[in-house]
């Protein structure tokens, strides 16, 4: 069966430190990626998605940027965190080139201090 | 444009008492896909159900049934006989036929948090 790996669980920042968050994916290949954030006030916001290894689409502008180096990899990453990247970030896959259902991981909680 | 609209910022209700929340659609296109997924305390997504605008079937599982009705543009959610453990936020989504080759994104509500209370 297949499983999605995201780590760290939570993580303390400071302000204009660097990021990186992980995910895998297990038990499927050439699967589509996806990040999300999560903000206080609920909303699931799409950061970016990979339908490919080295294939990234942006959805909204901002000082992250996401890499897919292997086919069931895909990192999210920032050079300076700011006080607004604070969130829940969710990491998601679903079966290639069809509409989901997406599969999320367990979420990874960012304080920005 | 796509959007998805849950009107509904929070519901409580005791347990055993039956409890719908409602879901509106936007979307231009003619084949779509809707979802529901539950978000428990501990923060995962859990993926619900699925549902293609061909197929207007309601659907039953469980204590679960949802209610799709595209002359409305709504895809309702009912609980019945809600216990404790439902507690939880839920989040409708779309995902447009026309974008799945862009890798099928989703579009979400913005939740509506339902409490039950013993």
């Amino acid at each position: 069966s297949q499983t999605i790996h995201q780590w760290p669980a939570t993580l303390v920042q400071p302000v204009g430190s660097p990021l990186s968050l992980e995910c895998t994916v297990e038990g499927t290949s050439n699967p589509n990626l996806y990040w999300y954030r999560q903000a206080a006030g609920r909303g699931l916001q799409l950061l970016f998605y990979s339908v490919g290894i080295g294939q990234i689409s942006s959805e909204v502008p901002q000082n992250l940027s996401a890499s897919r180096p292997q086919d069931r990899q895909f990192i999210l990453s920032s050079k300076k965190l700011l006080l607004s990247d604070s969130g829940f970030y969710l990491c998601a896959w679903s079966g290639g080139p069809s509409a989901g259902p997406q599969h999320f991981g367990d979420g990874t909680r960012l304080s920005i201090l | 444009a796509q959007k998805v609209t849950q009107a509904q910022t929070e519901i409580s209700v005791v347990e055993k008492e039956d409890v719908t929340l409602d879901c509106v659609y936007e979307t231009r296109d003619t084949t779509y896909y809707l979802f529901w997924y539950k978000q428990p305390p501990s923060g995962e997504l859990v993926f619900l159900i699925r549902r293609n605008s061909f197929d207007e079937q309601n659907e039953i599982s469980g204590r679960y049934s949802w209610n799709f009705q595209k002359s409305t543009s709504s895809f309702n959610f009912t609980i019945t006989a809600s216990q404790v453990v439902d507690s939880a936020v839920y989040f409708c989504a779309l995902s447009g036929y026309m974008i799945y080759n862009q890798g099928g994104k989703l579009i979400f509500g913005q939740g509506t948090e339902l409490s039950v209370k013993p």
